[in-house]
């Protein structure tokens, strides 16, 4: 079975500061990782996906195998970053049927 | 703007009731899926369709049904409703040549009493 964990209910830092937005997953295969980011009233869009291996807003995100993790990083968080990330997992052979951790709330503070 | 929308946005059943769902997907997406999203948790993934075919489904019981249309429009159904159904029903559109960017409809608040 798949699973993605995101420890952090709510992550609170001011303007500037680094972020880190942890996820754990738990998948027997290869597993293909995305992070995905709802603002205040905008819908559910994706950020990024760990095979693209690029930077979205300056946020990035690695695949650690050995750890099982896929945390999402930004070192200067700015306030438009305030927003709602899911860690989401789908399997490998192109269903990308996603299952989606319970959600982080990002707030950056002034 | 994603070209995704659902309707209708709000929605009150009673339970036992039945209800219809409807997303209309972006322009050449080939691939819908729903997904149910209850307060504070993560969406939950009930099917996928592709090409009009069911290929792929979640823990969901027989009552939760779908049908995807040659023009890009797709239904999710759900019988005999229960309290639980209550959430919110999200619905996501993509092209599968394009690989797993997918794009999100604004979601139908189903509230059961």
């Amino acid at each position: 079975a798949q699973r993605v964990t995101q420890p952090e209910k709510l992550l609170s830092v001011f303007k500037g500061a680094p972020v880190e937005l942890k996820c754990n997953y738990s998948y027997s295969g290869s597993p293909e990782l995305f992070w995905y980011v709802q603002y205040s009233r905008q819908r559910l869009q994706l950020l990024l996906r760990h095979i693209s291996r690029e930077s979205i807003k300056g946020f990035t995100a690695d695949l650690n195998k050995g750890e099982t993790s896929f945390h999402l990083k930004k070192p200067f968080a700015q306030e438009e970053d305030s927003a709602m990330y899911y860690c989401a997992l789908s399997g490998s052979g192109g269903s990308y049927i996603p299952t989606f951790g319970r959600g982080t709330s990002l707030i950056v503070h002034p | 703007e994603t070209g995704v929308t659902q309707s209708p946005t709000h929605l009150i059943k009673t339970r036992g009731q039945q209800v219809t769902l409807r997303c209309s997907s972006q322009s050449g997406h080939n691939t819908v899926s729903w997904y149910q999203q209850a307060l504070g948790q993560g969406p939950q993934f009930i099917f996928q369709y592709y090409r009009e075919e069911e290929n792929g489904r979640g823990n969901f019981p027989p009552r939760f049904s779908g049908l995807q249309f040659p023009n890009y429009s797709s239904e999710l159904n759900v019988n005999a409703l229960e309290l639980d159904d209550s959430a919110l029903y999200l619905c996501a559109s993509r092209n599968d040549r394009f690989g797993a960017e997918a794009f999100f409809g604004q979601g139908t608040r189903l509230t059961v009493v």
